[in-house]
């Protein structure tokens, strides 16, 4: 079965850090640009970062650019997003998600994962 | 930066024809995408590449994108479609979302 777990979401204080983790099953994992979208409580979708397969380019939305780091491991079939510097409007369930070509829709999501950025 | 606007909210009655929009600068050279998502659920993807169903999602969803404008139309609503309804495309190497239609089937 193709899948994708996420975990890592935690409470955590402003200023914070916390790294998220997705594991991947059920395909070939180094073959996919994967991404991490977030959604706030009551909100909409926001894509928050990508990465190519091999992990050579990978894209920022402008509110996380310096604080959030995305990276992934195909030897173990995993994504990950460290996220640095958190703040109260980082709040939201994040899922990891994968792009069925470049360009094109997210085919695969996970179950996501809650991050509470919270004194 | 780019940016894809939806109306937030659409009411139909069932077995209506239900018609979301979602405009973008020159959407219509772009792909767009379409996803449902139910409360607490994962969004799914219903409409991609402008009007392609993934293997599972009824006939009765159909997209175009023309223009400035991508449309998701379902036909025959039924109450099981009544959901959250995100639009979505690329602009260079980055994503992005519409902003949401809670569509409400009564």
């Amino acid at each position: 079965e193709v899948q994708l777990v996420e975990s890592g979401g935690d409470l955590v204080q402003p200023g914070g850090s916390l790294r998220l983790s997705c594991a991947a099953s059920g395909f070939t994992f180094s073959s996919y640009w994967m991404s991490w979208v977030r959604q706030a409580p009551g909100k909409g979708l926001e894509w928050v970062a990508n990465i190519k397969q091999d992990g050579s380019e990978k894209y920022y939305v402008d509110s996380v650019k310096g604080r959030f780091t995305i990276s992934g491991d195909n030897a173990k079939n995993s994504l990950y997003l460290q996220m640095n510097s958190l703040r109260a409007d980082d709040t939201a369930v994040y899922y990891c998600a994968r792009n069925k070509n470049w360009g094109d829709a997210f085919d695969i999501w996970g179950q996501g994962t809650m991050v509470t950025v919270s004194s | 930066s780019y940016e894809l606007t939806q109306p937030p909210s659409l009411s139909v009655s069932p077995g209506q024809t239900a018609s979301i929009t979602c405009s973008g600068d020159k959407l219509g050279n772009k792909y767009a995408c379409w996803y449902q998502q139910k409360p607490g659920q994962s969004p799914v993807v219903v409409i991609y590449q402008d009007s392609k169903r993934p293997s599972g999602i009824p006939e009765r969803f159909s997209g175009s994108n023309s223009g400035n404008t991508a449309t998701l139309t379902i036909s025959g609503t039924q109450a099981m479609d009544e959901a959250d309804y995100y639009c979505q495309a690329w602009d260079s190497n980055t994503v992005v979302f519409g902003g949401g239609t809670k569509l409400t089937v009564l």
